[in-house]
């Protein structure tokens, strides 16, 4: 049962332009919301988080956006550069030290 | 932030035999996670280890085929026993932090691993 879920799973984005990656969670619970940022044969790069009681967070050039009564978050990348190009994980934790609920993944080309 | 290093970084190996995990983490932190990630899937829970107590697993994972050991607060091994092709995956390890208002989870490179 997918808890969290990115229903995109590609996305292109000039660079310069703003990037906007989708997640959509079910479960009422989740207290974190992270993003990650995966290359292949890599671990997932830690990007920016958010907590339940906030609606926005705010890191150099990403930013998430909380919508706790749709069920929804993005996260904003502007400007995006080439060196964006990966696959970004949504992630939910039902309360620090908790395992996390990890999205399929969106793959993000960011194009000259 | 977290540093975390994982050994080894890939292996190849024949189907029944086993392959440890070591996961070494530069502060001390009480708990550690094992993830995989299969060929093309979304990174899945395997089990959660405290220092001091047994490793809790999730479902469709079981002690016997992943023993954990988790002997201090730095560091956790996973085996991966008696191996088929379908274990093929990358095995992740991470550790939580929790500042307040913001929590973050880091993770090790990642151990890729075939089987053949």
């Amino acid at each position: 049962d997918q808890q969290v879920k990115q229903n995109s799973p590609s996305l292109s984005v000039q660079e310069g332009r703003i990037s906007i990656l989708n997640c959509d969670y079910t479960n009422s619970m989740f207290d974190y919301f992270l993003w990650y940022k995966k290359y292949p044969a890599e671990g997932p790069t830690f990007l920016i988080s958010i907590s339940s009681i906030k609606d926005k967070n705010e890191d150099g050039r990403f930013t998430v956006f909380l919508n706790k009564s749709a069920k929804h978050l993005s996260l904003h990348i502007v400007p995006s550069q080439p060196g964006d190009s990966a696959v970004y994980f949504c992630a939910a934790s039902a309360n620090s030290g908790y395992a996390l609920n990890f999205g399929k993944g969106t793959s993000l080309l960011v194009t000259p | 932030s977290a540093v975390i290093s994982q050994k080894p970084s890939r292996d190849i190996c024949q189907r029944g035999t086993s392959l440890t995990i070591q996961c070494q983490v530069d502060s001390q932190v009480t708990m550690m996670f094992w993830y995989r990630q299969q060929p093309g899937q979304s990174l899945t829970l395997i089990a959660t280890a405290n220092q001091g107590s047994e490793a809790t697993y999730e479902s469709g994972f079981v002690i016997d085929k992943f023993p954990i050991s988790r002997p201090n607060l730095t560091f956790s091994t996973l085996t991966v026993s008696n191996m088929s092709p379908e274990d093929s995956s990358i095995y992740l390890c991470s550790v939580d932090m929790d500042r307040g208002s913001v929590y973050e989870q880091f993770f090790g490179p990642g151990t890729r691993l075939t089987v053949l």
